[in-house]
């Protein structure tokens, strides 16, 4: 099954950052938008932020204004994400996912395996 | 906000049965002007990355066996495993689009086998 390559498990002190990346086979997105997805331990997929590729802008949801940063680089293929002042709340698994090309419409067609946030003093 | 709601949470079905989980919408995601459902369904299995089954609330996703069909629409929805087969366990996930941000997902239905 063909997916996105994430970068490798975390562990971080609470009040510190961590930058995922997320990597596109072939070595291109295409333009095709990009989503963070997180699920944490006992809980369900969580949607955090987009990127849109094709325009460069972003969304984030509410709860994560401020201390979450999204972007990507489709010269290289490469996304990442950036969640800063980190809790124990942020442990998690973490997951990059890419809008289904052919749609204007937020399905996702292709995830990486997820990578592993843990946040822990 | 759209708040998805699943159920059950966990289902235990015998191999060559029948599995059934519902998503309920807090509000509609038919889009009158298309008749199209704003739903996806998702299987996420242990160690995998999540994958996509359905979308626009019926279509199957190229390479998804026919065993699973989803169904329903406005509020209420349906995802539906026939034949149960052993690599069918994993925990499944609705999700809207109709209005976004931000996506919204169900908290997940766990699905075993009996």
């Amino acid at each position: 099954q063909m997916q996105l390559e994430q970068s490798g498990a975390e562990v971080k002190k609470p009040g510190s950052s961590v930058k995922i990346s997320c990597t596109a086979p072939g070595g291109t997105f295409n333009n095709h938008p990009v989503v963070w997805v997180r699920q944490a331990p006992g809980h369900g997929l969580e949607w955090m932020g987009s990127f849109i590729t094709s325009y460069g802008t972003t969304s984030y949801a509410q709860r994560f204004e401020g201390r979450l940063t999204v972007a990507a680089d489709d010269s290289s293929g490469t996304a990442f994400m950036e969640l800063s002042r980190l809790t124990s709340e942020d442990t998690a698994l973490y997951y990059c996912a890419r809008r289904r090309p052919g749609s204007d419409f937020w399905f996702f067609d292709l995830w990486g395996r997820g990578t592993q946030v843990t946040v822990s003093s | 906000d759209i708040v998805m709601t699943q159920s059950p949470e966990s289902l235990a079905v015998s191999l060559g049965e029948r599995a059934t989980i519902k998503c309920k919408s807090s509000q509609s995601v038919l889009f009158t002007s298309n008749n199209k459902n704003y739903l996806a369904w998702y299987q996420l299995r242990p160690g995998q990355p999540p994958k996509l089954l359905i979308y626009w609330g019926s279509t199957r996703e190229s390479g998804v066996p026919d065993r699973f069909s989803g169904s329903g629409s406005g509020t209420d929805f349906t995802l539906t495993i026939s034949n149960l087969h052993a690599e069918d366990v994993a925990v499944y996930y609705c999700q809207q689009y109709y209005n976004t941000p931000p996506i919204t997902f169900g908290q997940g239905t766990r699905l075993e086998i009996k």
